[in-house]
């Protein structure tokens, strides 16, 4: 069965430091999205990708966030300088449409910032 | 804005004991209710979901139903198993703002033991 995949599992970095998180969603999908949940807290929505372009946001995702379809395959979310509450878990999701319980998870990277 | 509560974990139950993880919403429109379920290692994936007032989700022995009056979407399942261990999410969609992005409580975490 298809899945979506998230690497690394885990990334340690240091406060201040860039960090790219990558996704490969399922090959026929056109809908990405980021979401993330700090330990104990909300699933909280981040982002979400159509067509190459940013389609929604939320007010989590400011000017320190980006992300990428950089090939084909792989979809990058981009910490420009990670702060102490950027630790969490970050997971990628996929859709072939936009409907929501179309969307399949990834397994998850979860950032530590030290 | 739309919430979404769920209640605190962790959930610990003995291998064939009756289940119940209470949710309930606050949602601005006619929200899509959704249990996602997340097993050690995996991304969420989805479990049930209810898209009307008074319909019952189901899927692997979970049952949910969507209840407008107490607006809630308790998960329920009759006999747990020790492989039903995992961290579910309760979730809305809610399209009245244009968007179908989910909004997602904390988590409920389960633990059968056998």
């Amino acid at each position: 069965e298809p899945e979506v995949t998230q690497t690394p599992s885990h990334q340690v970095t240091q406060m201040g430091q860039e960090v790219i998180l990558r996704c490969v969603p399922i090959s026929n999908h056109l809908y990405f999205y980021w979401y993330r949940q700090i330990l104990g807290q909300k699933v909280e929505f981040l982002v979400s990708f159509y067509n190459n372009e940013i389609s929604e946001k939320s007010e989590i995702f400011d000017d320190q966030f980006s992300v990428e379809r950089p090939d084909g395959s792989n979809f990058t979310l981009k910490i420009r300088s990670t702060k102490l509450e950027d630790s969490a878990m970050y997971f990628c999701a996929s859709s072939s449409s936009g409907q929501t319980y179309e969307q399949y998870f990834g397994p998850g990277t979860r950032l530590t910032v030290t | 804005g739309n919430s979404v509560t769920q209640m605190e974990g962790p959930v610990t139950l003995s291998e064939e004991a009756f289940l119940t993880i209470n949710c309930t919403y606050t949602a601005t429109g006619y929200p899509s209710l959704f249990w996602y379920v997340q097993y050690p290692g995996e991304g969420l994936q989805l479990l049930l979901k209810a898209t009307k007032a008074d319909d019952k989700g189901s899927n692997k022995g979970f049952e949910a139903t969507y209840r407008k009056e107490t607006t809630s979407f308790h998960l329920e399942k009759g006999s747990v198993q020790v492989s039903d261990s995992a961290v579910y999410f309760c979730a809305l969609s809610d399209r009245s703002g244009g968007s179908y992005i989910p909004t997602f409580g904390r988590g409920t975490s389960l633990i059968v033991h056998p």
